[in-house]
C-alpha cells in the first residue's frame, strides 16, 4: 500500500483563511520534510521536522510520530501561497529511501 | 552552503535515444537521489545511492540506469526515450537529515 498519503489533494481558500495540510505515513520514520513548489518551479524546503513543532512566519509544522502524521498549518493565507505542498519521508526501514506524498495543490484567491 | 548542479537544464531527445543526465553536489553528502516528476504530480524515486559505487532501485527504475562514479556525482541514463515523454528529473542529496534538491532537467522527447 501507499506509504505516504497527503490530504486534501487540492484546496481553494479565500485570502486570509487558514489551512491545515496533512501527511500520514504507514510506519515509523527517520526523517520528515515539507516542501513548496510553484508550477514549473523548483522545490523549496519549508521545514525539516522529524518530530515536534516548528514555526516559520505564518507556517507551522507539527509531527507526531506515535500517531504517524505530520501537518502543515498556513495562517492568514495569501495569494502568493498558491502552489503545491509536498511532504517527504525517510521511513525507519534501515535504508535511506526518501519517498514523497502526491502533494496538496493549494489555490488562494483574492 | 552547498549546491546541487544538474546538467543539462533542458534536454530534447528522439524516440529510442539513450540520454544521460548529470548531477554534481558539493555538500559532501553520502546519499544521492534521482526522482522523476510528471506534470501536476508528485515525485517518484528512480534510483538512489548511499555511497560511491552503490546503487539502489527506487519504485520507477525500469527503463533507467544510474552510475555513482564518485561521491560528488550521480548520473542517470534513460535507456530508450519514449515518444512524447515529458518530465522533470530532479537530483537530490542528503546525509541522513534534510534533503537538498537541484533545479531539475526538463526532458522532452520528440
Amino acid at each position: 500500500g501507499q506509504q505516504v498519503q497527503q490530504s486534501p489533494a487540492s484546496l481553494v481558500l479565500q485570502e486570509g483563511e487558514n489551512a491545515e495540510l496533512q501527511c500520514n505515513f504507514s510506519t515509523s520514520l527517520n526523517s520528515m520534510q515539507w516542501f513548496y513548489q510553484r508550477p514549473g518551479g523548483s522545490l523549496v524546503s519549508l521545514f525539516y521536522n522529524p518530530s515536534g513543532t516548528k514555526h516559520s512566519g505564518r507556517l507551522t509544522s507539527t509531527t507526531v510520530i506515535k500517531e504517524r502524521r505530520s501537518s502543515l498549518h498556513i495562517s492568514s493565507s495569501q495569494t502568493t501561497d498558491s502552489g503545491t505542498y509536498l511532504c517527504a519521508l525517510a521511513l525507519n526501514t534501515g535504508n535511506y529511501k526518501y519517498v514523497f506524498g502526491a502533494g496538496t495543490r493549494l489555490k488562494v484567491i483574492a | 552552503g552547498g549546491i546541487i548542479t544538474q546538467t543539462p537544464k533542458f534536454l530534447i531527445g528522439q524516440e529510442g535515444q539513450k540520454l544521460t543526465l548529470k548531477c554534481q553536489q558539493n555538500f559532501n553528502h553520502d546519499t544521492m537521489y534521482w526522482y522523476r516528476q510528471d506534470s501536476g504530480k508528485g515525485l517518484r524515486l528512480i534510483y538512489y545511492s548511499i555511497t560511491e559505487n552503490d546503487l539502489q532501485k527506487g519504485d520507477l527504475s525500469e527503463g533507467y540506469d544510474a552510475s555513482r562514479e564518485k561521491k560528488s556525482s550521480f548520473s542517470l541514463t534513460v535507456t530508450s526515450a519514449q515518444k512524447n515523454e515529458m518530465a522533470v528529473f530532479l537530483c537530490a542529496s542528503s546525509i541522513g537529515g534534510p534533503v537538498f534538491f537541484g533545479k531539475g532537467t526538463r526532458l522532452t522527447v520528440v
